[in-house]
């Protein structure tokens, strides 16, 4: 069974541009979420989505990002018009309820952004 | 929003030592996670953890949910257990996980 799967592992963009990061969950979770982590800091939440929906939004920038979790495909996170401030990890996560290992949620190894 | 609170920041240990590492929060909690990033980035499950207590190996943990706290126990630690420890709570019902500040861990042979 594999893991939650992040694609392209490192992506480098020049200013102005626009990053498109991917991430396909485990099999059979249904529920996916995406958090930034800039150098030194903590992972921040961004946003939570189910097939087709967007839960919660509330940690996304107002402006240039936006994500996705289609019926069928992978979840892509959207930046527009990227800016040097957005160099950072992007990370992943997955989860099903009612597993034998409860709610536990796992994450992808990270996309990592580096604006030029 | 839940808050995370862990300590301490920084730890230095000697091989060989034990140490603990403490998560608060400040809200009722139905998901607790321990996580281990390595100095590659990758974030390593170790526990899930609502409540109870778990061993793995040299790791133990240990969440009393009544007082709010989870506790990470690390024995005889190794070179390769460094790195940064985060723990990650989701409220009940509701599953937006909020991860806390990190305790960065050297441990030096």
């Amino acid at each position: 069974n594999a893991g939650v799967m992040q694609n392209p592992r490192h992506l480098v963009r020049r200013r102005g541009q626009e990053a498109r990061l991917r991430c396909s969950p485990m099999k059979g979770h249904s529920h996916v979420y995406w958090y930034r982590q800039l150098p030194e800091e903590g992972l921040k939440f961004m946003v939570y989505l189910q097939k087709e929906n967007i839960i919660d939004e509330s940690g996304m920038p107002k402006e240039r990002f936006s994500a996705e979790f289609p019926k069928e495909g992978p979840s892509i996170l959207r930046i527009q018009q990227v800016v040097r401030g957005d160099s950072a990890a992007y990370f992943c996560a997955s989860y099903r309820t009612g597993s034998n290992s409860g709610n536990t949620i796992y994450f992808g190894e990270g996309s990592w952004l580096t604006v030029v | 929003g839940i808050q995370v609170e862990q300590s301490p920041p920084d730890l230095i240990l000697q091989e060989g030592a034990n140490s603990t590492l403490r998560c608060n929060f400040s809200d009722s909690v139905n998901n607790l996670q321990w996580f281990h990033q390595n100095p590659w980035g990758q974030l390593i499950n170790l526990f899930y953890i609502p409540s109870g207590t778990k061993q793995n190996g040299r790791l133990s943990a240990t969440t009393v949910a009544t007082e709010r706290y989870s506790l990470l126990y690390i024995s005889s630690s190794q070179t390769t257990d460094s790195g940064v420890y985060f723990c990650a709570v989701a409220p009940g019902g509701y599953q937006k996980v909020t991860f806390g500040t990190g305790t960065k861990l050297q441990v030096i042979p």
